[in-house]
């Protein structure tokens, strides 16, 4: 299972918007909407902040925001903090009954 | 409050064994499908095993299948990863991770326990 494709790296000024791509194939990203985004911070477990494609669990701030279309799904972090500033991954189910992981995204908020 | 605690992580030459347990609280354990996700240094994420609620059925990926076993024991709230056969490209923090429910993605992570394979 081949990992889903992310930017290696993305970045923003406080205030602004980001978005994050995460493409896949007709057997993960395409094929269910079971499509999810985590935030780790340097040394930290990750968090999930995104699930099911564009729902965000309690507690987590509605900047942030996901969408799918086709094979590719995307995160897209408004009004850009400094705390922002983190790894992000995407993950989605797959038709072999497994997950799989995209290789993630620096985001830096400049 | 859910917590997650792995343990059982440390130091193993290639060829060797170890087995890596995670205890839960704050939640129905019972309820809920239960995954590995490990982390090679400086890399990222990558899912190892899944178990269903029951401990009924398990799934690998194709790095670790017929090398790991996934298990767990609803009576203690704890999983275990049995790890043999263990490789350089083993390295890494291994996290346990809570399903939500369905396939939605994973909810609550431990804070992951370090396994590091070298001669």
């Amino acid at each position: 299972q081949s990992a889903l494709t992310q930017p290696a790296s993305v970045s923003g000024s406080p205030g602004q918007s980001i978005t994050i791509s995460c493409t896949g194939t007709s057997s993960d990203v395409g094929g269910y909407n079971h499509v999810s985004w985590y935030q780790q911070h340097p040394g930290k477990a990750p968090k999930l902040m995104i699930y099911d494609v564009s729902n965000r669990p309690s507690g987590v701030s509605s900047r942030f925001s996901g969408s799918k279309s086709g094979n590719t799904a995307s995160l897209t972090i408004s009004g850009l903090q400094a705390e922002d500033e983190a790894d992000y991954y995407c993950s989605s189910y797959t038709s072999a009954t497994t997950w799989v992981f995209g290789g993630g995204t620096k985001l830096t908020v400049l | 409050e859910v917590q997650l605690v792995e343990s059982g992580g440390g130091f193993v030459q290639p060829g060797g064994s170890l087995r890596l347990s995670c205890a839960a609280s704050g939640f129905t354990f019972s309820s809920y499908a239960m995954s590995w996700v490990r982390q090679a240094p400086g890399r990222g994420l990558e899912w190892v095993s899944g178990i269903t609620n029951s401990g009924g059925n398990t799934y690998y990926a194709d790095s670790v299948k017929g090398r790991f076993t996934f298990s767990r024991d609803n009576s203690k709230n704890t999983l275990y990863l049995q790890m043999n056969s263990l490789r350089g490209d083993d390295t890494a923090v291994y996290y346990c991770a809570k399903r939500t429910s369905g396939r939605s993605g994973f909810d609550c992570w431990g804070q992951g326990t370090l396994v590091t394979v070298s001669s």
